[in-house]
């Protein structure tokens, strides 16, 4: 069965501080992994998008690792942000269906 | 550039009464639909897919249906409302070849009472 698990569960950070999401997964035959932010009541909004032979994916202060042996992901997100408190969920493609797999997400919340 | 428009953007609405979500795509054609759910602390949920106008794939057993009457429209409607249909509901494109890389409207927060 294919599945996504994201952790930690939630988290607190102080503005301006720095930290690391972990994504670990099953899905097989893997096609690409997205890292989505979504902020409460709104639908997700795509972070980054890696492949197979990519190993990591910026956009801004947002960077994304991907393992594809291990099956992980990481996104990182540097210098912290109070717009940065958010859900921020983990969605695995395999190749050739349509039937993608979530993760749970991790909530973030970013304090002054 | 694509568009993905989504409403009513909440909706309250009693035990038993009908429902009906409306979503439509601009600029593209011939997406790849989908209905999703969204339950606290739960990854997003398949409900419906559709590949064509009239083509729906059901995922779950529910009391919902969907249905896409024009090319960039997908409507998500339940007869009866159940308690148990309350959430908050997402539907998203994606280009019918590739990737399979969804774009998510804004959702819409069902609450049934």
């Amino acid at each position: 069965k294919n599945q996504v698990e994201q952790s930690p569960q939630s988290l607190i950070i102080l503005e301006g501080k720095n930290c690391t999401l972990q994504c670990n997964y099953t899905v097989s035959p893997f096609s690409n992994l997205r890292w989505y932010k979504q902020d409460t009541g709104r639908g997700p909004v795509s972070l980054t998008i890696m492949t197979f032979s990519e190993n990591t994916k910026s956009n801004g202060r947002y960077t994304a690792t991907l393992d594809a042996d291990t099956k992980q992901s990481s996104l990182h997100i540097t210098a912290s942000q109070l717009s940065d408190s958010a859900s921020y969920i983990c969605v695995v493609s395999p190749w050739g269906d349509y039937k993608l797999s979530f993760g749970a997400g991790t909530t973030v919340t970013v304090r002054a | 550039s694509q568009t993905i428009h989504q409403w009513p953007a909440t909706l309250v609405q009693p035990v038993g009464s009908p429902l009906s979500l409306e979503c439509t795509v601009e600029g593209t054609s011939n997406p790849n639909l989908y209905w999703y759910r969204q339950a606290a602390g739960r990854g997003l949920q398949l409900l419906f897919y559709s590949v064509g106008i009239g083509q729906i794939s059901s995922e779950v057993p529910q009391n919902l249906s969907a249905s896409r009457p024009q090319d960039r429209q997908f409507i998500l409607s339940s007869k009866k409302l159940l308690l148990s249909d309350s959430g908050f509901y997402l539907c998203a494109w994606s280009i019918s070849s590739g990737a399979n890389v969804l774009t998510f409207g804004a959702g819409s927060r069902l609450t049934v009472l």
